[in-house]
């Protein structure tokens, strides 16, 4: 499909584990982003990539998170020593322009639940 | 204060009516407008992105934006059972920085 991709769609894990999140932006999108949306809250922005960098990283919420994205496309959100406050949906989006604000397209997320 | 505020509902409304869905912001330099539909365990979709001052129709949908009062608005015509959704405005001044509301729910009833 032409989309963005998530995979898993759904995690479940134990408390103190590492996850790793997987998006596949649209092909040609040089944005990527990744939000978390929790039941009943908006979406909080945690990173943003252009290209292979990552200009603004204000909302990863601890050090316990990272992203990485290589060679301008698939990147990866991994959450390590995973806590039950992490449980959420993880929204991954791509655009395709900089200086303008071009809209964000978002794939169905992964939703992340921590035991 | 938010940057942006939206009313979060529940609406419900029955099915052909004309629903209003709005949002306000604080942020003077937004000047780009999204609204999005977001279906249950669905990311969200982009229905509508405008920029400046003005309205955009696209079918049932019309988006309307007044900068002078901060203050946007989508209006769904004829609305159907499946428009039932949460409805996200966002917004951004230029750039990649995006603010997003916290949703509308929205059900119409048959």
């Amino acid at each position: 499909g032409a989309g963005v991709s998530q995979s898993p769609s759904n995690k479940v894990t134990e408390k103190g584990k590492d996850v790793e999140l997987r998006c596949d932006p649209i092909s040609g999108h040089t944005a990527l982003y990744w939000y978390r949306q929790s039941l009943g809250q908006g979406l909080e922005f945690l990173i943003y990539f252009q290209g292979n960098s990552a200009p603004d990283k204000s909302g990863l919420p601890s050090d316990r998170f990272s992203a990485e994205r290589t060679g301008g496309s698939v990147s990866t959100l991994t959450i390590q020593r995973t806590q039950q406050e992490d449980s959420a949906v993880y929204l991954c989006a791509s655009s395709s322009g900089t200086r303008e604000a071009q809209p964000q397209h978002f794939g169905d997320g992964t939703r992340l639940s921590i035991l | 204060q938010k940057e942006v505020e939206q009313d979060p509902g529940p609406l419900s409304v029955p099915e052909g009516a004309i629903v209003s869905l709005n949002c306000t912001y604080s942020n003077s330099a937004f000047q780009y407008f999204m609204w999005y539909r977001q279906y249950s365990r669905k990311g969200p979709e982009l229905l509508m992105y405008t920029y400046s001052s003005g309205n955009k129709e696209d079918g049932r949908f019309t988006a309307q934006v007044d900068k002078s009062s901060k203050y946007i608005s989508l209006f769904i015509r004829d609305s159907q059972p499946s428009d039932s959704a949460t409805y996200l405005c966002a917004m951004s001044a230029s750039g990649n920085q995006f603010y997003f509301g916290t949703g509308t729910s929205l059900t119409v009833i048959p």
